[in-house]
């Protein structure tokens, strides 16, 4: 079962970029896909997007679509988000999660807050 | 994409069975059979409880069951537990090729 490690807590002024990794351990099976998903504080889970471990085939949500880059890379087995041009809205706990629709294993989350 | 309509809570007395509906589209999951559920505890990542509808992943209680009819996916906790108290979420894949997650059901245990 893969096990995914993320990076840890972020504090960002509005207007900034954020980049959140996500450590895959265990292996990594050639249609493997890892989602991105958010959860504002106190509400429900958004998902962002996804990419293909291997192919590097990405989705994005279109309402992210100007400001949100995935990359994944096999040798590091490491996924990344980088979410840009930041306002107090995208503050939540962001997790990346292993699957098309499974989500079979979740990383920890990791808190970014915008504040200025 | 809109989100998948959840009751916001619910609640029962250990011992007894509740379902929890999730009600989607033509576009989700009316599509296809890929609705998920998920537990989640305050402060805690999701955990999935049942994928592709109605599979139980290795370790989840069998008391934990999942159905879906047209565009209506349910999950059905029987025997309530206390270490059942928690938020849960369903997820469907759309036809757009992203997911879609339901607004979660907070369930209290009495």
């Amino acid at each position: 079962q893969m096990q995914l490690a993320q990076s840890g807590v972020e504090l960002k002024k509005p207007g900034a970029s954020v980049k959140v990794s996500c450590k895959a351990s265990g292996y990594i099976v050639s249609n493997d896909y890892i989602a991105w998903v958010r959860q504002p504080p106190g509400q429900g889970l958004e998902y962002m997007g996804r990419i293909n471990f291997h192919s590097g085939a990405k989705k994005y949500m279109q309402k992210f679509q100007d400001r949100l880059i995935f990359t994944a890379d096999t040798s590091t087995k490491m996924a990344t988000m980088d979410l840009g041009s930041l306002t107090f809205e995208d503050t939540a706990v962001y997790y990346c999660a292993r699957g098309l629709s499974r989500f079979d294993s979740w990383g920890q989350g990791t808190l970014v807050t915008v504040s200025s | 994409q809109s989100a998948l309509t959840q009751p916001a809570s619910v609640s029962a007395s250990p011992g007894q069975s509740i379902t929890i509906s999730c009600v989607g589209t033509d576009s989700d999951i009316g599509a296809y059979n890929l609705v998920s559920w998920f537990q989640q505890y305050t402060d805690k990542a999701p955990k999935v409880i049942i994928f592709d509808v109605r599979d139980r992943p290795s370790g989840v209680s069998y008391r934990f069951s999942g159905s879906k009819s047209g565009n209506t996916a349910s999950l059905t906790i029987s025997r309530l537990q206390a270490e059942d108290e928690a938020t849960y979420y369903c997820s469907s894949f759309t036809i757009d090729s992203t997911v879609v997650f339901g607004g979660g059901t907070k369930l209290t245990v009495l």
